[in-house]
């Protein structure tokens, strides 16, 4: 266990469909970053939060949007879906920003 | 922006050394990492290199050149179970602040 959990960590749903997808850090850890891995892919890098800040954004779509809580946990919201947006969704933190990251097991998406 | 490259894909037999390599150009450079995610699971943490040099950590050691945008992972005593994609990723300060950005990762297959 590494300490970052998600949930779930699996979803079906059809295409048109809004999910949410929830990320809990390691305790103690500010820093949250959510990426996206389609099959056979690299790491793609959605965007990051600090202490319930938005700090860095990546190739994220307008249909996709995230935030932090104050209690530090984090909630990416995917709406619209299409099939492509079938993926793995992990997330990571770090203590601050850009330190070695600990990453979550992911929520594996799958849109029909 | 940024740009990582590594190879797709290498083979390596049970108990040789293997190297894999990483090159990047980014503009922010502030540290390099290497991770390791079996199929379907979390990335996690192998090395960390912020100098020039080489990094030993048992039988993973890590280089880097940061003139010459380059760095590699060396596998020693090779083993069935290091079978994985070999991520390397790179932190990237630009714009204030500090996120980790992801090559397309290597797929290890190690052979008795």
């Amino acid at each position: 266990d590494s300490g970052v959990t998600q949930t779930p960590k699996h979803l079906i749903t059809a295409t048109g469909q809004r999910v949410t997808l929830r990320c809990s850090p390691r305790s103690g850890d500010l820093s949250v970053y959510w990426y996206q891995q389609s099959l056979d892919q690299g790491l793609q890098f959605l965007i990051q939060y600090y202490n319930g800040e938005e700090r860095a954004k990546g190739n994220i779509l307008e249909r996709f949007s995230a935030q932090q809580f104050p209690d530090l946990h984090s909630e990416l919201n995917l709406s619209s879906l299409e099939l492509g947006d079938s993926a793995l969704y992990f997330c990571a933190s770090s203590i601050g920003q850009g330190d070695g990251y600990t990453f979550g097991s992911g929520t594996r998406l799958t849109v029909v | 922006g940024q740009n990582i490259d590594q190879p797709t894909e290498m083979t390596a037999t049970e108990g040789a050394i293997v190297q894999i390599n990483c090159t990047y150009q980014t503009s922010g450079f502030n540290g390099l990492f290497w991770y390791q995610q079996h199929a379907g699971e979390a990335p996690t943490f192998l090395s960390y290199n912020v100098l020039d040099g080489l990094e030993e950590k048992g039988r993973f050691s890590s280089f880097l050149s940061r003139s010459k945008g380059y760095s590699y992972l060396l596998l020693k005593e090779l083993q069935m179970k290091d079978s994985a994609s070999y991520l390397c990723a790179v932190r990237d300060g630009s714009g204030g602040y500090n996120k980790l950005i992801f090559g397309a990762g290597t797929r290890l297959a190690v052979h008795p």
